[in-house]
């Protein structure tokens, strides 16, 4: 069937440091994909989306590009803040009786230090 | 404003009760949905309205009962609470039932002793 996987987390990272949190999916057809970002305490706020093979989304000096060859789509920053110390979830949508669903990772939590 | 409001934002009650969880967005969009989140976090759909008709409905416990008097509000109503329920509730709004961005409520924590 299909569905998401994200790696296992926390991540922890200090400032100014390189972020790769990976997201590999499995579905029929070519569903959009999406970056969801929750911070503490808060409801999950849409970071980033793409919608066809080899499109790059991207927010807030974070991308992800939409790999139909590997099935992936990994979310990267170059350089993080403590600002960013949130829980990210990678989600596809996928037709359901008509209709779209979104399906979510377990979610990935980051933690960054000063 | 907020976009996409639940209330309450915390609810704690005894097992058997029945209690309701309340969803309003201001977005004018057309589709609505209700998630649960669990203790590690993981999200899954439970339901979604359409113009207010039933849409989705996932393999949910007949005691939950979704309610959308018009297209801005979702209601979730629970019967005969039982400690597995406790969790984040979110609410979320799309355009409409295509491969849109969703946009999430704050989400409402129940917690069931």
């Amino acid at each position: 069937g299909n569905s998401v996987t994200q790696m296992e987390g926390p991540v922890t990272l200090s400032e100014e440091a390189f972020l790769t949190i990976n997201c590999t999916y499995t579905a029929t057809g070519y569903p959009s994909l999406f970056w969801y970002v929750q911070y503490p305490g808060e409801g999950l706020q849409l970071l980033l989306k793409a919608t066809k093979a080899d499109d790059k989304g991207s927010n807030k000096g974070f991308e992800a590009t939409y790999r139909k060859e590997t099935t992936s789509f990994h979310l990267e920053k170059g350089s993080v803040q403590v600002s960013d110390s949130a829980v990210y979830f990678c989600a596809l949508t996928r037709l359901s009786g008509g209709y779209n669903k979104l399906i979510f990772g377990a979610g990935t939590r980051l933690a960054v230090h000063p | 404003d907020t976009a996409v409001s639940q209330t309450p934002k915390y609810l704690v009650t005894q097992m058997g009760n029945d209690k309701s969880i309340k969803c309003e967005q201001n977005l004018g969009h057309d589709t609505m949905y209700w998630y649960k989140q669990d203790s590690k976090k993981f999200l899954k759909i439970m339901f979604s309205y359409n113009n207010k008709e039933l849409i989705i409905n996932e393999t949910v416990p007949n005691r939950f009962s979704p309610k959308s008097p018009d297209k801005a509000h979702l209601n979730l109503h629970i019967n005969s609470l039982e400690l597995g329920d406790s969790a984040v509730y979110f609410c979320a709004s799309s355009q409409d039932t295509g491969p849109d961005t969703q946009y999430f409520g704050p989400g409402t924590r129940l917690t069931v002793l």
